[in-house]
């Protein structure tokens, strides 16, 4: 199956502070998704993004799946930007599944 | 539209009983997934279902686990009998065709 790898494992910044998690893939992928685990423990979609940019608000991601990496871009954190991030790409290579990075724990501090 | 539903939020039961896990999908979405988060390990993948059939059950642990999606509608997870290791967050996931969303997550706990 895919290895995924997903870079810092923890993160702490300051309000305001900009970021970028990075998701590396080990096979190419038809589909990847990245979700924002709230403290309640929901996952929350943020893109699906097999190929290319997309931006929704302060957050913005690019799949470069050539070069087998995503990356989710965090622009003026807040706190509520606190959780976990998750890379799940997708590749119909390995079966009809999401295989989940490890995460990004991320802290906003006020 | 509402989203995915699980049910219930939490469940904490002996070793050795029965428990069953209820998914309702997005209407509409003829995929539904199970995935769950057993304590410091990833979030892993069980099965697929597309409507009423099993399209992939390969990461189903083993034989103590099973599941049903009667009438393509809403699915169920079954553990009998249950051991301390089953103890996790269960996900139920629904997907008209390739994005999938996420239900809040049944958290299991056996003592």
């Amino acid at each position: 199956g895919i290895q995924v790898e997903q870079s810092p494992p923890d993160l702490i910044l300051q309000e305001g502070a900009n970021s970028t998690l990075r998701c590396n893939f080990s096979d190419s992928v038809n589909n990847l998704q990245w979700f924002h685990q709230n403290p309640w423990g929901q996952l929350i979609n943020l893109f699906y993004i097999p190929s290319g940019t997309k931006q929704n608000g302060r957050l913005s991601a690019t799949t470069v799946a050539t070069e087998r990496y995503s990356l989710l871009y965090i622009s003026s954190s807040q706190t509520t930007d606190s959780g976990v991030y998750f890379c799940a790409p997708w590749s119909n290579n390995a079966g009809n599944m999401l295989t989940f990075g490890g995460g990004t724990r991320l802290m906003v501090k006020p | 539209e509402a989203g995915v539903t699980q049910f219930p939020s939490h469940s904490v039961i002996e070793k050795g009983q029965t428990v069953t896990l209820r998914c309702d999908p997005i209407s509409g979405h003829d995929n539904l997934y199970w995935y769950r988060r057993v304590m410091g390990k990833e979030i892993k993948f069980l099965l697929h279902f597309v409507k009423e059939s099993k399209q992939d059950e390969s990461g189903m642990p083993n034989n103590r686990f099973l599941a049903e999606r009667t009438g393509g509608t809403y699915s169920t997870l079954k553990v009998q009998p249950a051991e301390l290791e089953d103890s996790g967050v269960y996900f139920c996931a629904s997907s008209p065709k390739n994005e999938q969303f996420f239900g809040p997550g049944t958290r299991l706990t056996v003592l």
